[in-house]
Parts: C-alpha cells; sequence; structure tokens
C-alpha cells in the first residue's frame, strides 16, 4: 500500500516561513491534499490538488509537489497556525485514500 | 452551508457494535461520496473507507474488511458506518467527510466511540 511520510514536528518563529515535507514514491504524480487540525476539532482543508486553496484560506497557505516529494508551506507564520497537519493522497491502484502521520506545528 | 451533522458519543463493551450516522445538507447528497476517518487519542488520521451517495459502492481499509459496513440513506441525505467486533483499540473519534475531487472538502463534528469493559 502506498505510504506518506511526513516529520513528526516543525517549529518556526512567528513572521517567518513554515515549510512541512510529505514524502511518497513519485508523489509528484499524484494529487496532494493538505489538512490543518487544532486540538478539539475537527480537521479543515487548507490545500487540495497540490496548490489550490479553499475560500477563507489565507494565501499564507501555499503548496507544492514534484518527484517524490509535496511541500506546505506557511509564509508569515502566526500563532493561530500552530496546528497538526496532515498530507494525503488517493491511491488510485487500490481505490484507498491514504494520510500522512501527521507534522506538529509549534510557533515559537 | 454545506453541513454534515454526526450521532452523539457511544460506548459500548469489547465485542459489541456500533453504527454511527452522519446526516448531510446543503448540497446534492447523491452528487458525492462520503469517506470515514477515525483518529485514535493522540494519534493520526486514519482513512477507514469511502462509500458513493450515487449508487452504494463501497471500498474499505484493508485491515478493516469483514468488520466494517458503510452506507446510505438517500432519503434522508444521511451516511452510516458500521463497526462489529470492537475491540480496546477501536477507542477514537470517528469523522464522517464528503469527498470531492479525492480530498475531503467538508468534516462532520466528530464521534467519540469508546470500547471498554
Amino acid at each position: 500500500s502506498y505510504v506518506l511520510t511526513q516529520p513528526p514536528s516543525v517549529s518556526v518563529a512567528p513572521g517567518k516561513t513554515a515549510r512541512i515535507t510529505c514524502g511518497g514514491n513519485n508523489i509528484g504524480s499524484k494529487s496532494v491534499h493538505w489538512y490543518q487540525q487544532k486540538p478539539g476539532q475537527a480537521p479543515v482543508l487548507v490545500i487540495y490538488y497540490d496548490s489550490d486553496r479553499p475560500s477563507g484560506i489565507p494565501e499564507r497557505f501555499s503548496g507544492s509537489n514534484s518527484g517524490n516529494t509535496a511541500t506546505l508551506t506557511i509564509s508569515r507564520v502566526e500563532a493561530g497556525d500552530e496546528a497538526d497537519y496532515y498530507c494525503q493522497v488517493w491511491d488510485s491502484s487500490s481505490d484507498r485514500g491514504v494520510f500522512g502521520g501527521g507534522t506538529k506545528l509549534t510557533v515559537l | 452551508q454545506v453541513q454534515l451533522v454526526q450521532s452523539g458519543a457511544e460506548v459500548k463493551k469489547p465485542g459489541a457494535s456500533v453504527k454511527v450516522s452522519c446526516k448531510a445538507s446543503g448540497y446534492t447528497f447523491t452528487s458525492y461520496g462520503i469517506s470515514w476517518v477515525r483518529q485514535a487519542p493522540g494519534q493520526g488520521l486514519e482513512w477507514m473507507g469511502w462509500i458513493s451517495a450515487y449508487n452504494g459502492n463501497t471500498n474499505y481499509a484493508q485491515k478493516l474488511q469483514g468488520r466494517v459496513t458503510m452506507t446510505t440513506d438517500t432519503s434522508t441525505s444521511t451516511a452510516y458506518m458500521e463497526l462489529r467486533s470492537l475491540r480496546s483499540d477501536d477507542t477514537a473519534v470517528y469523522y464522517c467527510a464528503r469527498i470531492s475531487g479525492w480530498s475531503f472538502d467538508y468534516w462532520g463534528q466528530g464521534t467519540l466511540v469508546t470500547v471498554s469493559s
């Protein structure tokens, strides 16, 4: 089955740029989606189709995907961005969804 | 506006079954699939399976095959997830989510299922 690998944690100072990676075999050939989850809340879609933002998601959130790594980039990080972030793809060969293990973003 | 409203928390004994509902509103129910995702305490998101609200086709995570059944009732725009032979490691928050372009664009509020003797 398809495996997505994320770093367990990323730390960044306010106002700086955070980059969260999601590794997978030839992930660049798949569409990657990203979710933000704050404690006690349901996940929220923040990036879909590698780099598109749903309405209401700040432009500070962006995504890219190439080769074996997809990246979620959060510019001008704010305290309110502190959360767990998950990448997700649809494995078309098995017709199943796959999540990465999640990355805890800490704002210093 | 799109809403997915799930049923309330459940406490079950090991070996029992649980059925969680997810009532959709604000969109044409049969135009989208529904996935179920669970999250054990302090753990990450685990995809459980999906159901087409259009034709009822399903596909489940390999580890849950044989214990999980997903269904829909199009007359009430409600999706259901039943999990049988519950074990302690099934204790988790269970979410339903609408599938759009193979992402999950709207989520229910979550249902805590606790399995304990």
